[in-house]
């Protein structure tokens, strides 16, 4: 069975600190997608990133930057530089690649509060 | 490009009432999915649609719950009877197609009380 589990239930910093939000998933398909979506106070989830299990490479938009690693099955998400803006929850998920399988198995969400 | 919409927003009931809630998907989306998200928890798939055929409703709990997509369109998702547990947002998402790896985009959800 698919599971994901994000260990860091509440992470709070300063504004302009970096942070890392941690991920750890379990699947035994080989072929699987990662995402990450950002939960606002709005309630809407928000589409962050998607990465398929053939590409390892990490990668970098802005402030944000994803850390993919299948030999610990971790998908890290570090904000650098983090402004108020980037409170939010932050959710990790998991789907299969098989046409008619499509669900995405969330993690429970660490809830992280930018203080200024 | 319209977002995935959602009707009502919130909603109050009391245990033993029924409640309905609607979903339009992005136009063209043939997937369209249906989650619960319990306070403080990620959300949890109920049923999956693709056109108006149902994919995945293997965790949907059938005794209350049911759902349907009649012309493969929108979405209703009905609970009858309510119970407590039932307090969650629900939350609608569509996708171009049912094939691994496409992004899903999500509704604003309803939140649902249940007193």
């Amino acid at each position: 069975a698919q599971k994901v589990t994000q260990a860091q239930t509440e992470i709070s910093v300063v504004e302009k600190e970096d942070v890392t939000l941690d991920c750890v998933y379990e699947t035994r398909d080989t072929t699987y997608y990662l995402f990450w979506y950002k939960q606002p106070p709005s309630g809407e989830l928000v589409f962050l990133i998607r990465r398929n299990s053939f590409d390892e490479q990490n990668e970098i938009s802005g402030r944000y930057s994803w850390n993919f690693q299948k030999s610990t099955s971790s998908f890290n998400f570090t904000i650098t530089a983090s402004q108020v803006v980037d409170s939010a929850v932050y959710f990790c998920a998991l789907s299969e690649a098989s046409v008619g399988a499509q669900k995405l198995v969330f993690g429970q969400g660490t809830r992280l509060t930018i203080n200024p | 490009e319209a977002g995935v919409a959602q009707s009502p927003r919130y909603k109050i009931i009391e245990k033993r009432q029924s409640v309905a809630f609607w979903c339009n998907p992005i136009s063209g989306h043939a997937t369209l999915y249906w989650y619960q998200q319990i306070l403080g928890q990620g959300p949890k798939l109920l049923i999956q649609f693709q056109n108006n055929g149902v994919v995945d409703d293997s965790q949907l709990p059938k005794d209350r719950f049911s759902a349907e997509r009649l012309k493969g369109v929108d979405s209703t998702l009905k609970i009858q009877p309510a119970k407590l547990e039932d307090s969650a947002v629900y939350l609608c998402a569509s996708s171009l197609e049912l094939a691994g790896g496409y992004e899903q985009f999500f509704g604003p959800g309803t939140r649902l009380t249940v007193l």
